[in-house]
């Protein structure tokens, strides 16, 4: 069965410092695979997703996430945080081989920013 | 262009209440999705339509909750009655449908139910 798991329930990072939250997932086939930013009061909001290809990919704000098959990771990264970027992240997995449109979420990582 | 919309956007109720959720996704958006998101959890899928019609249901538990998407629009989302585990937030999301999981979704603010 598809799962995901992001390891780090509460990230806390100082402005301007770099930033890595982990993602783990369990999928039999090729994974389609997202990050989502959720803010308080708002819907999720896509930063960026993998499909095949180059393995690293960009994402808006400045972010980037890696796919590691080996490691079967997605970490997303950004290499200086701002204030803003206080929110709930998701890291989900699509079903790439049904293709049915389905996502699969993980539990959330909480990022705090200090100034 | 306007986003996924949801009313009400929080809803406190008692116990073997009814309650329903509305949903009006992005214009042109074929596929609807319902999620739950319970405190601390990311979202899980109760529900996916293609226009009318409902093709992935198996998460909804349907001896209480039921949703409708007649003209392959707007959705209703309703729990009849309500227990208390029922206090989550409920997504509505949409996306084109063209591309199935390659699709991005498009995610709604949410409908906070409280159930007392």
């Amino acid at each position: 069965a598809q799962s995901v798991t992001q390891p780090d329930i509460h990230i806390t990072v100082s402005e301007g410092a770099s930033l890595e939250l982990r993602c783990n997932y369990s999928y039999g086939a090729t994974p389609y695979l997202f990050w989502y930013v959720q803010s308080p009061g708002q819907g999720l909001q896509l930063l960026l997703k993998y499909f095949s290809g180059d393995t690293l990919v960009q994402g808006i704000k400045g972010f980037e996430a890696e796919f590691k098959r080996s490691q079967s990771s997605f970490n997303l990264r950004k290499p200086s945080v701002h204030w803003s970027d206080a929110a709930e992240y998701f890291c989900a997995v699509g079903d790439g081989s049904g293709n049915t449109g389905k996502l699969i979420f993980g539990q959330g990582t909480t990022l705090q920013v200090k100034p | 262009e306007a986003g996924v919309v949801q009313s009400p956007r929080y809803k406190i109720i008692e116990k073997k209440q009814p309650v329903a959720f509305w949903c009006n996704p992005i214009s042109g958006h074929n596929t609807l999705y319902w999620y739950r998101q319970n405190l601390g959890q990311g979202p899980e899928l109760l529900i996916r339509y293609e226009n009318e019609e409902a093709v992935d249901d198996s998460q909804l538990p349907k001896d209480r909750f039921s949703a409708e998407r007649l003209k392959g629009v707007d959705s209703t989302l309703k729990i009849q009655p309500a227990e208390l585990g029922d206090s989550a937030v409920y997504l509505c999301a949409s996306s084109l449908g063209l591309l199935a999981s390659r699709d991005e979704q498009y995610f709604g603010p949410g409908t906070r139910l409280t159930v007392t």
